[in-house]
């Protein structure tokens, strides 16, 4: 079945530090591929998405791009800030599960970021 | 435009009663889908309701069940809760299509002691 594996958190970083999350994915044909973000006390927010090979997802200065042939989609952002300190969550949905894809988004396990002034 | 709403936010109950949870989804989507999420299991799918029916389900007892209004506003209910059930509860609202984005609420918190 489909998978998504996170790099393994927490991860603790200063403010203006640069920031790389690993994400890689099992599924079968193409999936669709996003990264949430949840804050304490809150629910899920889209951050970005990718919906093709080669794609580059972007919002508030955070990337990721949709590498196929290493079936990854890392979350980058060049320069933290203190208010990004939040869970991120890495997903699939994968159209080409049939029935089983309604609805359905398949989670990695989240990392923890903290970013200290 | 307003987003996901979820009621209540916040839940105590106790070992073996029954409790329902409400999600109204973002005006227009006619899919939702409802999430468990826990310390330990992480997020989990629970089932996605279309049009007032389900099509999809993930892998929990049959104590867990939703429903959905021909408004698309949804509920799920959990039968005989178990000290185990304690989580928070996404709901997630879409246009319908596979691959159209989900939109999270702020969750239920439930508390089952």
């Amino acid at each position: 079945g489909d998978s998504v594996t996170q790099m393994e958190g927490p991860v603790t970083l200063s403010e203006e530090a640069f920031l790389t999350i690993n994400c890689t994915y099992t599924a079968t044909g193409y999936p669709s591929l996003f990264w949430y973000v949840q804050y304490p006390g809150e629910g899920l927010q889209l951050l970005l998405k990718a919906t093709k090979a080669d794609d580059k997802g972007s919002n508030k200065g955070f990337e990721a791009t949709y590498r196929k042939e290493t079936t990854s989609f890392h979350l980058e952002k060049g320069s933290v800030q203190v208010s990004d300190s939040a869970v991120y969550f890495c997903a699939l949905s994968d159209p080409n599960a049939g029935g089983t894809s309604y609805g359905k988004l398949t989670f990695g396990q989240g990392t923890i970021l903290t970013v200290h002034p | 435009k307003a987003g996901v709403t979820q009621t209540p936010r916040y839940l105590i109950k106790t070992r073996g009663q029954q409790v329902t949870l409400s999600c109204s989804p973002i005006s227009g989507h006619r899919s939702v889908s409802w999430y468990q999420q826990t310390p330990g299991q992480g997020l989990q799918f629970l089932f996605e309701y279309f049009s007032e029916t389900q099509r999809n389900k993930g892998n929990f007892p049959g104590r867990f069940s939703g429903r959905q209004f021909s408004n698309s506003r949804s509920e799920m209910n959990v039968s005989t809760l178990e000290l185990g059930d304690s989580a928070l509860y996404l709901c997630a609202s879409q246009k319908g299509e596979v691959t159209d984005t989900q939109y999270f609420g702020p969750g239920t918190r439930l508390t089952v002691l």
